[in-house]
């Protein structure tokens, strides 16, 4: 499968608890997204790189998500001391950079906060 | 705030017929649009996309189309089929400086057979 890849596809853990999500793009793209998409609701921008600078953040990234892409391939993104109302899908998507184009979503890994 | 909007949460159509997806968007910065498909449990899939210097594209049964007096945009599903049921999301870039797309509520479709 050479897809978004993420990982884990579900995350249950109790408020207060750390977690990690890790987003592997199309190995060929040098942009990664991150969104959040809650129940009826469309994908909400979070962050993205090219390669490994971190380009743009949204208003929605507290300063207890951080997001980092080291090397330049694959994406973490931690949530720290996790709220209730950080459950939600969290959604990865890659592209090619240059002129804007289509951006390849993974199958996102759902978050739940006890 | 930046938005989209679309116009109808809910479109249920025969199969075989003809399906269309309204969209609104606000920014009028934004030249980039694209339609995504999302079914339950995954990623949203693209569908097709437009820039702000066409007005049509077409692609294989889908059509989209730009009107950007209004700041409307549309997805046209020719001969609908059961399964294309799923929530239908369009997106825009909201300038042409920025890698992210800010997407709209969705319109779920639903093909009765």
């Amino acid at each position: 499968d050479t897809g978004v890849s993420q990982d884990p596809r579900h995350k249950i853990t109790k408020r207060g608890q750390n977690v990690t999500f890790r987003c592997d793009p199309i190995s060929e793209h040098n942009r990664l997204y991150w969104y959040r998409q809650t129940l009826g609701q469309g994908p909400e921008f979070l962050t993205y790189f090219q390669n490994e600078a971190q380009l743009e953040k949204s208003r929605l990234l507290s300063d207890r998500f951080s997001a980092e892409r080291p090397k330049g391939s694959f994406s973490t993104l931690e949530i720290q001391r996790t709220e209730q109302g950080d459950s939600a899908m969290y959604l990865c998507a890659s592209s090619l950079a240059g002129l804007q184009g289509e951006q390849f979503f993974g199958p996102g890994t759902r978050l739940t906060v006890l | 705030g930046e938005s989209v909007g679309l116009h109808l949460p809910t479109l249920s159509v025969q199969e075989g017929d003809n399906s269309i997806i309204n969209c609104a968007y606000s920014n009028s910065a934004s030249d980039y649009f694209i339609w995504y498909k999302q079914e339950s449990g995954k990623g949203p899939q693209f569908i097709i996309d437009i820039r702000s210097n066409m007005d049509k594209r077409q692609g294989q049964r889908v059509t989209v189309l730009l009107n950007k007096t209004v700041k409307h945009l549309s997805l046209q599903i020719a001969a609908t089929q059961p399964g294309d049921s799923a929530v239908y999301f369009c997106a825009e870039n909201g300038s042409s400086n920025t890698g992210k797309l800010i997407f709209g509520q969705g319109t779920t479709l639903q093909v009765k057979p």
